[in-house]
């Protein structure tokens, strides 16, 4: 089925090691967002990429590491895990302006992360 | 920079009232769009309704409606004849409508815990 998937759903990990959440769409959309979620916070953007091999920093970019070399994936790595990005990971993906420039994104259906 | 507040951590309401969450949002631009989501325990973001700020008509989805002020720059949602369903996480975003590629990012609040009494 067409859609946007996530994986893992859970993931837990210790402190300084190095994990990727993986992000894969089949719509062909040419934007990819990634998420965080924190109680208090709403969602945070972390990175979004508006086609491949082109990625650009969102609002909290610190720690975390992305690439886009097929459309449609777009994994999101932390390169050395803190603590502190304990948290619910979400990717999103938007087709291109163009047409109905309203569309809304799509999400995934999310990746626990903890960080021990 | 834009900014959206939901100054509403949690609501209630009995089933089959009618229950209204608010969203303010600041912004220096006149063009946009404005979203609701959802998100039930399941943790899936889904999307409830949609608002262009040219369009002067409140957008409307079966027992979802908005009332959205442009001037007062505020954007809430009215949900009728509330199910227990409808209990989630909701979250207001706002985006801007820009040319350039480089600004298609969603802000959002920090969401509204809707409870819905039996």
């Amino acid at each position: 089925d067409a859609g946007i998937t996530q994986s893992p759903r859970y993931k837990i990990t210790e402190t300084g090691r190095q994990v990727t959440l993986m992000c894969h769409q089949t719509w062909s959309h040419s934007y990819m967002f990634w998420y965080r979620q924190d109680l208090g916070h709403g969602l945070r953007l972390i990175y979004y990429s508006a086609a491949a091999d082109i990625t650009d920093k969102g609002e909290v970019p610190d720690g975390y590491v992305v690439s886009r070399s097929k459309t449609e994936n777009f994994p999101l790595t932390l390169e050395s895990a803190t603590r502190s990005q304990t948290s619910v990971y979400f990717c999103a993906s938007s087709p291109a302006r163009t047409g109905d420039s309203n569309q809304p994104q799509h999400f995934g259906d999310g990746t626990r992360l903890s960080i021990l | 920079a834009q900014t959206v507040t939901q100054s509403q951590p949690e609501m209630s309401v009995q089933e089959a009232e009618t229950v209204t969450l608010s969203c303010t949002y600041d912004t220096s631009e006149s063009d946009y769009y404005l979203f609701w989501y959802k998100q039930p325990p399941s943790r899936q973001m889904i999307l409830v309704i949609r608002q262009e700020a040219y369009k002067q008509q409140n957008a409307t989805e079966n027992r979802f409606s908005v009332n959205f002020q442009k001037a007062a720059k505020s954007f809430s949602l009215k949900i009728s004849d509330s199910q227990l369903g409808d209990a989630a996480m909701y979250f207001c975003a706002y985006r801007s409508y820009v040319k350039m590629d480089s600004n298609y990012q969603l802000i959002w609040g920090a969401g509204t815990k809707l409870i819905i009494k039996p």
